[in-house]
């Protein structure tokens, strides 16, 4: 089975702390992507990475950045947290997409960030 | 063990026919059921479904929570090449709706 772990469930932190979100993925997945999923919202990109060191801007990447140092793991970094961070942040990973394919993307269990 | 299972696993149909994807859940402390539509990148949100028995409608797509059965549907109807993708279900569950379980998708080809 795919297995997408992300670091913590639940997570409350102070306006202007540093916030990492660790994600990891045990299938040797290519890419791999941060959303955030907000009421009403639905689920919205923010960065995604289809290879080591490799990243690229999603819809919403403003006050976020990424970390891909080892295939298995994608960082989402919040510099200086702010209260609109506040939201549930999902990892998901996928295989790398064949020209014109698309693969089912895994998702990890999210991690629900209170910023006060 | 939580889990979402989503059938079938994938679909071939013609341009016009009607599709119905099933989702079954069996979870903790169920919140809510989302449907998503998954192209290229980013899944693209459908519906959100909280109460039984409301139906959600937008277009020619449908769906319905039946949290008896512990399953919804998703119809699609006069469908579309551009309908073409994997539709995926996923419920929030837990005590603070912390917990996102993921099905593997219905992978959906409308060929003309």
């Amino acid at each position: 089975d795919v297995k997408v772990t992300q670091s913590s469930r639940y997570l409350v932190k102070r306006t202007g702390e540093k916030v990492f979100l660790e994600c990891v993925q045990d299938m040797d997945h290519e890419n791999m992507f941060w959303y955030r999923q907000d009421p009403g919202l639905g689920l919205r990109l923010i960065y995604f990475s289809y290879d080591v060191k490799m990243k690229e801007k999603g819809d919403i990447p403003e006050g976020y950045s990424v970390s891909r140092e080892k295939k298995e793991r994608f960082s989402l970094i919040l510099e200086s947290a702010s209260t609109n961070q506040t939201s549930m942040y999902l990892c998901a990973s996928s295989k790398y997409w064949a020209s014109g394919g698309r693969d089912t993307q895994y998702f990890g269990p999210g991690t629900r960030l209170t910023v006060l | 063990e939580d889990k979402v299972v989503q059938s079938p696993l994938s679909l071939v149909v013609h341009e016009g026919d009607t599709v119905t994807l099933n989702c079954s859940y069996e979870v903790t402390n169920f919140r809510s059921l989302l449907w998503y539509k998954q192209e290229k990148k980013a899944p693209t949100f459908l519906f959100m479904l909280t109460s039984s028995g409301i139906e959600k409608k937008s277009g020619r797509l449908s769906s319905i929570l039946d949290k008896k059965e512990l399953s919804s549907i998703l119809n699609i109807t006069a469908t579309q090449t551009g309908d073409s993708a994997i539709y995926l279900c996923a419920v929030e569950a837990g005590d603070t709706g912390n917990q996102f379980y993921f099905g593997t998708g219905t992978s959906l080809t409308v060929i003309p």
